[in-house]
């Protein structure tokens, strides 16, 4: 499991309300992402970071912001919570130097956080 | 716009068969390729990759094939169990274009085998 772990794992807010996410890992992996699943969109990246206090934006990343003050801890914040982001929502981590390169360059999945916004 | 596409929702198979996920890409510039397994109210289980640079890797009862060409790849497994039944994430990456190698999947094959 690549010593991933998310908090909490699962939750129910209301709309407006802010939510925050929390993926800790125990390796010391430089890269750290969060994903977004749903029916019939697979899953899709919401923010990367590729070291402490980097972070750059996904594909889906608006109404969130992250933060990494540190290697190990990878926050996702929800500043206002609306229905749309109604979800489950992975944290991931690359074991290799650079995020893709070749066989033995692996991404790791967390088991996930299920947040329902209502 | 969909640059990794998975076009078989779901796939039923006997057990002992095999099973043939397929996947599709439209980006050339996808050099590296990954399965993932996902059973209900898990994360994503990492299966199989293959480089742009093979046409095929092998792992136990897996196989991936990469067609360059046809912008095609494909996962086989024999002979497919019970515990095989799961969701099949394609995903695709670029270690170009300063995306940094971030993970594009598809939306994955519901994989079903029949006992």
């Amino acid at each position: 499991d690549a010593g991933i772990t998310q908090s909490p794992r699962h939750k129910v807010t209301e709309t407006g309300t802010p939510v925050t996410l929390r993926c800790h890992q125990t390796e010391n992996h430089r890269y750290m992402y969060w994903y977004r699943q749903d029916p019939g969109h697979g899953l899709r990246l919401i923010h990367y970071s590729y070291g402490v206090k980097d972070t750059d934006k996904g594909e889906v990343s608006d109404g969130y912001s992250v933060s990494r003050s540190k290697t190990e801890d990878f926050l996702l914040t929800l500043e206002s919570a609306t229905s749309s982001q109604t979800s489950v929502y992975f944290c991931a981590i690359s074991t290799g130097i650079r995020p893709y390169s070749s066989s033995g360059n692996t991404i790791y999945f967390g088991e996930g956080s299920w947040l329902t916004v209502v | 716009d969909q640059q990794v596409k998975q076009n078989s929702p779901s796939l039923s198979v006997q057990e002992g068969r095999i099973s043939i996920l397929n996947c599709d890409y439209t980006n050339s510039m996808f050099d590296y390729f990954l399965w993932y397994k996902k059973y209900p109210a898990e994360g994503p289980t990492f299966l199989i990759s293959i480089s742009s640079i093979k046409d095929k890797n092998e792992d136990g009862r897996f196989t991936v094939f990469l067609n360059k060409s046809a912008k095609h790849l494909s996962l086989h497994i024999v002979p497919s169990q019970p515990g095989d039944s799961a969701v099949y994430f394609c995903a695709a990456t670029s270690n170009y274009g300063g995306s940094q190698g971030n993970l594009i999947f598809g939306k994955g094959t519901k994989l079903s085998v029949k006992p």
